[in-house]
């Protein structure tokens, strides 16, 4: 099963709310990525999130990380319809190099 | 600075015959990993290449293969192909170990169809 899952599955938003995602983890990690793939193409990195930190900015991304739980949770403010994407987190389960992915989460912001 | 060049893009190919993707790094990674990524299995790690030696390897079967040249392009094959192999494969490349982070750059990936 995978290391990382998100939840929800699918998310459907208007533009100008916020979309939050959350991801789930089994094992302990260094660190916790978000990306970001538009469809049938590569993943683009959004944020790094290491197990010491609980909570990082970047623009309109919001990342925390509560690693008693073993959650983390991404926020996008002011969604945008370009914001429409699959995003994964991926961890990288402690001693390891191997970013491992989630199922993602599909987001479809309606203009 | 050039990103991750993955090719070719698109292939189609017949049960049984084999493929070899390539991936160009970005200057200076020296890790470069693979993943499949299905519909139904999401994104799946098949295996790391760090200095030429393969470091790490998920869990596939011996058809999938792959190496690591001195300038850390990488190729990865696939024999006797089976149409469960139709997927997109991508490929990362990383710092890793050098710096602690594991921010990986993802190529557009090669479209592969198995007919």
């Amino acid at each position: 099963s995978q290391q990382g899952e998100e939840d929800p599955q699918a998310l459907s938003i208007q533009e100008g709310e916020n979309a939050t995602m959350n991801c789930s983890y089994k094992t302990s990690i260094n660190n916790l990525q978000w990306y970001r793939q538009n469809s049938g193409r590569g993943l683009v990195h959004l944020i790094l999130i290491r197990s010491n930190e609980r909570e990082k900015h970047s623009g309109r991304l919001r990342v925390t990380l509560d690693t008693s739980k073993k959650s983390s949770s991404l926020l996008i403010t002011a969604s945008r319809a370009a914001d429409t994407a699959s995003y994964f987190c991926a961890t990288d389960p402690g001693g390891s190099y191997i970013p491992t992915f989630g199922r993602g989460t599909s987001l479809i912001v309606h203009p | 600075k050039a990103g991750v060049t993955q090719t070719p893009r698109y292939l189609i190919k017949t049960r049984g015959q084999q493929v070899t993707l390539s991936c160009s790094p970005i200057s200076g990674h020296r890790s470069v990993s693979w993943y499949q990524q299905t519909p139904g299995q999401g994104l799946q790690f098949l295996f790391e290449y760090f200095s030429e030696t393969q470091r790490n390897k998920g869990n596939f079967p011996g058809r999938f293969s792959g190496r690591q040249f001195s300038n850390s392009r990488s190729e990865m094959n696939v024999s006797t192909l089976e149409l469960g192999d139709s997927a997109l494969y991508l490929c990362a490349s990383s710092l890793a170990g050098v710096t602690g982070s594991t921010e990986a750059f993802f190529g557009q990936g090669t479209r592969l169809t198995v007919v």
